[in-house]
């Protein structure tokens, strides 16, 4: 079946510009995470999906950044007036969602990750 | 704070030779999960292996095998007989459910292998 994927793979814009990057999960899976990867670096968690809504947007780094999810499938990134800073592959991923046992939340599912998109802000 | 840490930045070897990846995490909770990805030059994360905070129990997957050691909070890698495929960045990351659902996972920096022919 087909995996996550991104759009666009590669983008370039200018410092101030707004961006959109595009996010399709694995069909089924309810749960979208948003990282960010410099280089030399591992990936940084931005924001967590569960459903439509965001469970947990703790890792945005400022008002500049926001993610939408309104059908419970695809998801957008948004960053406003992008800055060098920003330069980054932006990751994205799906998973099946956490189960209930009798004791509570049991199994946290493995991540599957998409290509990224390589954002270079000039 | 959860923290993994990845102290080999790169590690170089020669084919065939085995190698150990290591992974020292630091969290609070006494339910967590550990991962492995590799991320091959293609850029793309490749999940490897999950483990549960009560499972503690080694696994081999071919070649790879895990040890996870709760006393030492960590969770090393071995690959035996190495390839040259196997070259790429590795990732422990780890993930816990205490925020309600499955937060997101924190990664460690990742080692370099190479692996020369």
């Amino acid at each position: 079946g087909a995996g996550v994927s991104q759009t666009p793979s590669n983008k370039v814009t200018e410092k101030g510009k707004y961006v959109e990057l595009r996010c399709d999960p694995i069909s089924g899976h309810t749960a979208l995470y948003w990282y960010r990867q410099s280089l030399g670096q591992g990936p940084e968690f931005l924001i967590y999906f569960q459903g439509t809504g965001a469970a947990d947007d703790s890792g945005l780094p400022n008002d500049r950044f926001f993610a939408v999810r309104p059908e419970g499938s695809v998801s957008t990134l948004k960053i406003q007036r992008t800055e060098r800073g920003d330069s980054a592959v932006y990751l994205c991923a799906s998973s099946l969602s956490p189960f209930w046992a009798s004791g509570g939340l049991d199994t946290y599912n493995e991540q599957f990750f998409g290509p990224g998109t390589r954002l270079t802000v000039l | 704070a959860q923290k993994v840490t990845q102290a080999q930045t790169e590690i170089s070897v020669v084919e065939k030779e085995d190698v150990t990846l290591d992974c020292v995490y630091e969290t609070r909770d006494t339910t967590y999960y550990l991962f492995w990805y590799k991320q091959p030059p293609s850029g793309e994360l490749v999940f490897l292996i999950r483990r549960n905070s009560f499972d503690e129990q080694n696994e081999i997957s071919g070649r790879y095998s895990w040890n996870f050691q709760k006393s030492t909070s960590s969770f090393n890698f071995t690959i035996t007989a190495s390839q040259v495929v196997d070259s790429a960045v590795y990732f422990c990351a780890l993930g816990d459910l205490s925020g309600g659902g499955a937060d997101g996972l924190t990664f460690g920096k990742g080692t370099h292998l190479i692996i020369q022919p």
